[in-house]
């Protein structure tokens, strides 16, 4: 278990929605990071928010927003959903700021009908 | 840019005989490396990490690595497979002021009987 938790497991949803993604980091971890698994894009770097604050951005689309909260956990929220958003999606942290390892979730598979 | 090449797509092996698992990375910066597993509807753990120390770098379950900078490469080797090292492994490269891990497209390791 890496102490990282999201929420929820399984989401089936249909086009043109939009969903929340949620992660609770590790305790005392600062940085949040989510990525993106597909079968044609592998892992893909979305966003990452230290402290609350965002501090680097991947291959985000605009349809795709995140937050970090004071409490530290981080929310991605994805909206106006096509068939090709559907993918695992994983957050990660770390107790530092960008390129240290990081400790990742099970991931949310989100499925998109 | 930073890059990852995972040389193999598949490796298999049989129970008891080593394993070895290519890696070469980009070398603009001083990079830190990584080696994560992912186990099938898992999340992705850590097995090992080189951060500029020791070259050889010992991670869990057996696995090691060598960093050798001269072959801009960090494979991941283990002397017995096991049937539980079936899985897929990333090799992931951060250098120092980038704030994400790039995620090579990742090995499937096969381990028959």
């Amino acid at each position: 278990d890496s102490g990282v938790t999201q929420t929820p497991k399984h989401l089936i949803t249909a086009t043109g929605q939009r969903v929340t993604l949620r992660c609770s980091p590790r305790s005392g971890d600062l940085s949040v990071y989510w990525y993106q698994q597909s079968l044609d894009q592998g892992l893909q770097f979305l966003i990452q928010y230290y402290n609350g604050e965002e501090r680097a951005k991947g291959n985000i689309l605009e349809r795709f927003s995140a937050q970090q909260f004071p409490d530290l956990h981080s929310e991605l929220n994805l909206s106006s959903l096509e068939l090709g958003d559907s993918a695992l999606y994983f957050c990660a942290s770390s107790d530092r700021d960008g390129y240290t390892e990081a400790f990742f979730g099970q991931g949310t598979r989100l499925t998109v009908v | 840019a930073q890059s990852v090449t995972q040389l193999d797509s598949h490796v298999s092996v049989s129970e008891g005989t080593p394993v070895l698992l290519r890696c070469n990375y980009s070398s603009s910066y001083s990079p830190s490396l990584f080696w994560y597993v992912q186990h099938p509807n898992k999340g992705l753990q850590l097995l090992l990490k080189y951060t500029s120390a020791a070259t050889l770098v010992k991670g869990i379950n057996g696995f090691e690595a060598e960093f050798k900078k001269s072959e801009t490469s960090f494979h991941l080797t283990k002397p017995s497979a096991h049937m539980s090292d079936a899985a897929e492994y990333f090799c992931v490269v951060s250098y120092t002021g980038f704030q994400k891990l790039v995620f090579g497209t990742g090995t499937r390791l096969l381990v028959s009987p």
